[in-house]
């Protein structure tokens, strides 16, 4: 069956160092792969999406992620974090492009210390 | 912009009644969703609808029904409210086919007593 980890369910950084959240899937077909954030109390925003092509992708508000058919894995990863982006971040593959359905995995909070 | 609007951000109710949640999208989009969100589970898939009368099962389906009369508006019914249905509910539509991307309300945080 189809499904999405994310291994860290919190993480604490400090502002100004790197991060990189973990998404790992299993799909057996070429997945369509995305990053939400979600800040309290808001719905989720789209970050960045993988469809084809070039296995680096640029998202919004600084973010990147690379994946890895090899790992099954969309790690997302931001050079120098803002206390801004303390936030819970989902990662998702979707299944089908004609229904638009997603999984999703189970978040991961980022905490970000001055 | 996309926009994504949800009837309530608080809603409380007592068991056994009846609750509906409203969602709304101003895109034409054909495609929308609904998700309850909880700790540790992430978002699962409620009902979808890719048309207007048309719906579809999502995976936790169990004690909700849903309408959608008009293309803008998707509603998620609770015919009996349970509190094991206490959770955030996150409405989204979705661009046009072959580019997935699903844009999101605020969420109705729901609590059943």
């Amino acid at each position: 069956a189809q499904s999405v980890t994310q291994p860290d369910i919190h993480i604490t950084v400090s502002e100004g160092a790197s991060l990189e959240l973990r998404c790992n899937y299993s799909y057996g077909a070429t997945p369509y792969l995305f990053w939400y954030v979600q800040s309290p109390g808001q719905g989720l925003q789209l970050l960045l999406k993988y469809f084809s092509g070039d296995t680096l992708v640029q998202g919004i508000k600084g973010f990147e992620a690379e994946f890895k058919r090899s790992q099954s894995s969309f790690n997302l990863r931001k050079p120098s974090v803002h206390w801004s982006d303390a936030a819970e971040y989902f990662c998702a593959v979707g299944l089908s492009s004609n229904t638009g359905k997603l999984i999703f995995g189970q978040g991961t909070t980022l905490q970000v210390k001055p | 912009d996309v926009k994504v609007t949800q009837s309530s951000r608080y809603l409380v109710k007592r068991t056994g009644e009846k609750v509906f949640l409203e969602c709304v999208q101003d895109m034409d989009h054909e495609n929308m969703f609904w998700y309850r969100q909880d700790p540790g589970l992430g978002l699962r898939l409620i009902y979808f609808s890719y048309d207007v009368k048309m719906k579809e099962k999502g995976d936790i389906p169990e004690g909700y029904s849903v309408s959608r009369e008009k293309k803008e508006r998707f509603s998620l019914i609770l015919e009996s409210a349970s509190t094991n249905q206490t959770s955030m509910y996150l409405c989204a539509s979705r661009t046009p086919p072959g580019l997935q991307e699903q844009y999101f309300g605020p969420g109705t945080r729901l609590t059943v007593t």
